[in-house]
């Protein structure tokens, strides 16, 4: 199985901070990398997919890069709406993994 | 607009079985991927399985050989037996349509414990 690690597992920003993810594959995966968006309670929201594509309707303040083994989720403007969890996920494989999860709080 | 709704959690006990539905509109379930992921209290997420469109199917370590996924397309619905259930197996459990190697599409989640 591809193993998918997070960092940071939480962190704490403010409201108009710039905050980075990153998501580490323990292979490379090409750019079969999505981001994920997840409130308590909610089902998960798709955000970028194939690494860098922003999904329809996701503010602009989202961004991702990356390719082969090292991926980065970007939100440029930390707005009140963004604390929730994130997740990044692998879908290189048959069976697709999921990162542990970086929480982002409200400093 | 697309829509998955899934029912049948509920409370039950080691040893026993549910059968999950999740019910699609908007999209017909036998031409695309569909997999279930699960989220246990306070956990992460976690595939479960994947049904691609010409009926292969996938299941991680932790459910091959319990678990099967399938579908119904007169009712454009799709279903996740759980057999020999265990304590580990208690989650939310959600449906989700793949869309270019991606979930864009969930169900609201449904609610399996595994208790005695």
């Amino acid at each position: 199985d591809i193993q998918m690690t997070q960092s940071p597992s939480s962190l704490s920003a403010s409201v108009g901070d710039r905050v980075t993810i990153t998501c580490r594959a323990s292979q490379s995966i090409s750019t079969y990398l999505n981001w994920y968006q997840q409130k308590p309670g909610k089902a998960p929201k798709l955000l970028i997919y194939a690494a860098s594509s922003l999904q329809s309707g996701v503010p602009s303040r989202f961004s991702g890069s990356g390719s082969g083994t090292d991926f980065t989720l970007t939100i440029s403007s930390l707005q009140p709406e963004d604390f929730a969890t994130y997740y990044c996920q692998q879908s290189y494989s048959t069976l697709w993994t999921f990162g542990q999860g970086t929480k982002v709080e409200i400093k | 607009e697309v829509q998955l709704v899934e029912s049948g959690g509920g409370l039950v006990q080691p040893g026993g079985s549910l059968r999950l539905s999740c019910a699609a509109s908007g999209f017909t379930v036998s031409s695309n991927y569909m997999s279930w992921v699960r989220q246990a209290p306070g956990k992460g997420l976690e595939g479960v399985s994947v049904i691609y469109s010409g009926s292969n199917t996938y299941y991680a370590d932790s459910v091959k050989g319990r678990f099967t996924i399938s579908r119904d397309n007169s009712k454009n619905t799709l279903y996740l037996q759980m057999n020999s259930l265990r304590a580990e197996d208690t989650a939310v459990y959600y449906c989700a349509r793949d869309v270019a190697a991606a979930f864009p599409n969930w169900g609201q989640g449904t609610l399996v414990t595994v208790s005695s």
